[in-house]
């Protein structure tokens, strides 16, 4: 049940920014928290933003998160070749009593 | 270290039953909510499963409610998710998660996945 909607794909060139949008509902993004995972293929997800905009030791300050009203955006600064990854957005809905994810966002560094 | 170790995945018929473990060691078990997280080939992540610190409280995906049972042995630091009537569209990896606190709160420790697979 993908109810967070983000773009399937983005794409930069090193040393660059780039920003990935979360639209969600009143239920789940205006309400409650939203987290960032990033997934390198093959690999298992790894937390990089939680309560909007916290990010948890040992990420580096290159990446960012904000939201407002029903929408989040996580913020890449100084793109490095590491950063090509997938990245969701997820956050908890009072309406289905679950955790909803974002579709994902296909990051390329060209 | 935090680790989380994913067990019990493998080939079962349409219908069947599976068992999924999870053992935790590295932090204090019994002080944060678990889930189960998975993910289709090609495809997404989707939350499957919570439980509360205390084992009290579970949460359920609309599409696994009345099939899958998350429980925890907290003396053991285990998490288990026992699937019955599986279906085609359960195959994906699962993945056992940490939260960071009492549920509902992020997932920040993931174990390396199990693959289960539905098919005859």
């Amino acid at each position: 049940q993908s109810v967070l909607t983000q773009p399937p794909s983005a794409s930069e060139t090193p040393g660059q920014s780039v920003t990935i949008s979360c639209s969600g509902k009143r239920s789940n993004i205006r309400s409650n928290p939203v987290s960032w995972y990033q997934q390198v293929p093959g690999t298992a997800p790894r937390l990089i933003i939680y309560d909007d905009n916290e990010r948890p030791s040992g990420v580096p300050d290159r990446f960012s998160g904000s939201k407002s009203g029903t929408s989040a955006s996580l913020a890449i600064s100084g793109l490095q070749s590491e950063d090509e990854a997938d990245y969701y957005c997820a956050a908890w809905d009072d309406d289905l009593h679950g955790w909803v994810f974002g579709v994902g966002t296909r990051l390329t560094v060209l | 270290e935090v680790q989380l170790l994913e067990s019990g995945g493998g080939l079962v018929q349409p219908g069947g039953y599976l068992r999924l473990s999870c053992a935790g060691s590295g932090f204090n078990f019994n002080t944060y909510a678990m889930a189960w997280v998975r993910q289709a080939p090609g495809k997404g992540l989707e939350w499957v499963a919570s439980i509360s610190r205390d084992g009290d409280s579970t949460y359920f995906t609309r599409s696994v409610e009345g099939r899958f049972t998350i429980a925890r042995d907290n003396s053991k630091s285990t998490l288990s998710l026992v699937m019955l009537y599986v279906r085609a569209e359960d195959t994906a990896i699962y993945y056992c998660a940490k939260t960071t606190g009492a549920s509902p709160r992020p997932f920040d420790y993931w174990g390396q996945g199990t693959l289960v697979t539905v098919s005859s």
